[in-house]
């Protein structure tokens, strides 16, 4: 069955340590996401890929990168400088950036700083 | 800009209560409206969608009507039950331009025995 992986499910990192969330997909999506959910905050956007090599930055883009050099994978660094990054993860992927049958969602990465 | 506003929860209800959730948009020209779910721990599914004014998604009992006079795409069902508890997301996708999905904030339902 197609669909969309994300690992680990749990992550925790020291403070100041660069931390690396998988996300995987086999639906021969082009456009992938990230997302990170906090209590009470909905879905924020940090970056999304309309396709191979290519990525823009979304609404909270900083402390956080990304690449894209298969089309599969969208791995996700969450580096030293995000200040507060325990929160929930989550990656999706779509054919298009625009579509008529939205994303599929991963089952997420929930991080914590310890 | 295109945005989504729901209703802020949470929603508690008794099992086989009637259900709305409301959500309004904003934006140009016509959006895709969709309903997302996200049961606890997991990530987010499509419920339902419509692509054009008067269209009605619907899916396991829930239904939304895309109102363009309104802007809104309210979600319904006629009788939930517990395992409805989740978070209800509202998005809409803008049909030009290169902008993902927007998402409003989520609303929390609570279905008691």
């Amino acid at each position: 069955d197609g669909g969309i992986t994300q690992s680990p499910k749990y992550l925790f990192r020291k403070e100041g340590q660069n931390v690396t969330l998988s996300c995987e997909q086999n639906l021969n999506h082009d456009a992938m996401y990230w997302y990170r959910q906090d209590p009470g905050q909905g879905l924020r956007l940090i970056y999304y890929s309309q396709i191979v090599n290519d990525f823009q930055k979304g609404d909270i883009a900083e402390g956080y990168s990304v690449s894209r050099e298969k089309k599969e994978s969208f791995p996700l660094t969450v580096t030293s400088a995000q200040k507060n990054p325990t929160a929930f993860y989550l990656c999706a992927s779509s054919i298009a950036l625009r579509n008529l049958d939205g994303y599929t969602f991963g089952s997420g990465t929930r991080l914590t700083v310890v | 800009g295109n945005s989504v506003t729901q209703m802020e929860g949470p929603v508690t209800l008794s099992e086989e209560a009637f259900l709305t959730i409301n959500c309004t948009y904003t934006a140009t020209g016509y959006p895709s409206l969709f309903w997302y779910v996200q049961y606890p721990g997991e990530g987010l599914q499509l419920l339902l969608k419509a692509t054009k004014a008067d269209d009605k998604g619907s899916n396991k009992g829930f239904e939304a009507t895309y109102r363009k006079e309104t802007t809104s795409f309210h979600l319904e069902k006629g009788s939930v039950q517990v395992s409805d508890s989740a978070v209800y997301f509202c998005a809409l996708s803008y049909n030009s331009g290169n902008t993902p999905l927007v998402f409003g904030k989520g609303t929390r339902l609570s279905v008691i025995a």
